[in-house]
């Protein structure tokens, strides 16, 4: 079975600097990876998705990430973080090639001071 | 993005009483449900995936007699806990997936979560 850690469990930066959160996942097959996002008092949004092709990804509002196969990481980035990124940020893994199950990781809380 | 609904957005109960959580795709058809069970600070764990019409196959660990699932139609799935306990205490937040083409992916789209909370 598939899983993933999130190593940095509460990151707190200034506004304009810029964000790397880790993402690890450890499954020996071809897998999908998703960032969601999760706003205070919101529900669960997808930011951005990997599937094939150029492991560079780009997602919504100005956040990226790059699956580098081998070292099984899939992390988050952003050049300059804005107060309104504060946020819970869960990366997650399925399977490729089947609709099987996410399985998350224990998420990233983001603080963005002014 | 598709929307998907629960109801009750928060809920007190007594022990020993069983709760209701709905959760509805409002504007699509979602033949996949997944309902998620979210402690504080920490992730997301798959309590169980219900397909339209058929059984809900329960992750391990998870009993099947105390969280039941209903998936009776293509837009409605409901989480009924019976017997709550406070151990039962937790953000249950359910997902729904909508079926189409021949994409190995097709993405899920969350609720708000529900709070439930046994006195």
């Amino acid at each position: 079975a598939q899983s993933v850690s999130q190593h940095n469990h509460h990151v707190i930066l200034s506004e304009a600097a810029s964000l790397e959160l880790g993402c690890n996942y450890s499954y020996g097959g071809t897998v999908n990876l998703f960032w969601y996002v999760q706003y205070p008092g919101q529900h669960l949004q997808l930011l951005l998705k990997y599937f094939s092709g150029d492991p560079l990804v780009k997602g919504i509002k100005g956040f990226e990430a790059e699956f580098i196969k081998s070292k099984f990481s899939f992390n988050l980035r952003k050049p300059s973080v804005q107060w309104s990124d504060t946020a819970e940020y869960f990366c997650a893994v399925k399977r490729a090639g089947t609709a099987s199950k996410l399985t998350f990781g224990t998420g990233t809380r983001l603080q963005v001071t002014l | 993005g598709a929307v998907v609904s629960q109801h009750p957005s928060r809920v007190i109960c007594k022990s020993g009483t069983s709760v209701k959580i709905e959760c509805r795709s409002l504007d699509f058809q979602a033949t996949t449900m997944f309902w998620y069970r979210q402690f504080p600070k920490q992730s997301l764990m798959l309590m169980a995936t219900s397909n339209e019409g058929s059984k809900a196959t329960y992750e391990q660990g998870v009993e099947k007699d105390k969280f039941l699932i209903n998936h009776a139609s293509l837009t409605l799935s409901t989480l009924t806990v019976t017997s709550a306990h406070p151990e039962d205490s937790s953000f249950y937040i359910c997902s729904a997936r909508q079926l189409a083409g021949l994409s190995s992916y097709n993405e899920q789209f969350f609720g708000p979560g529900t709070r439930l909370t046994v006195l």
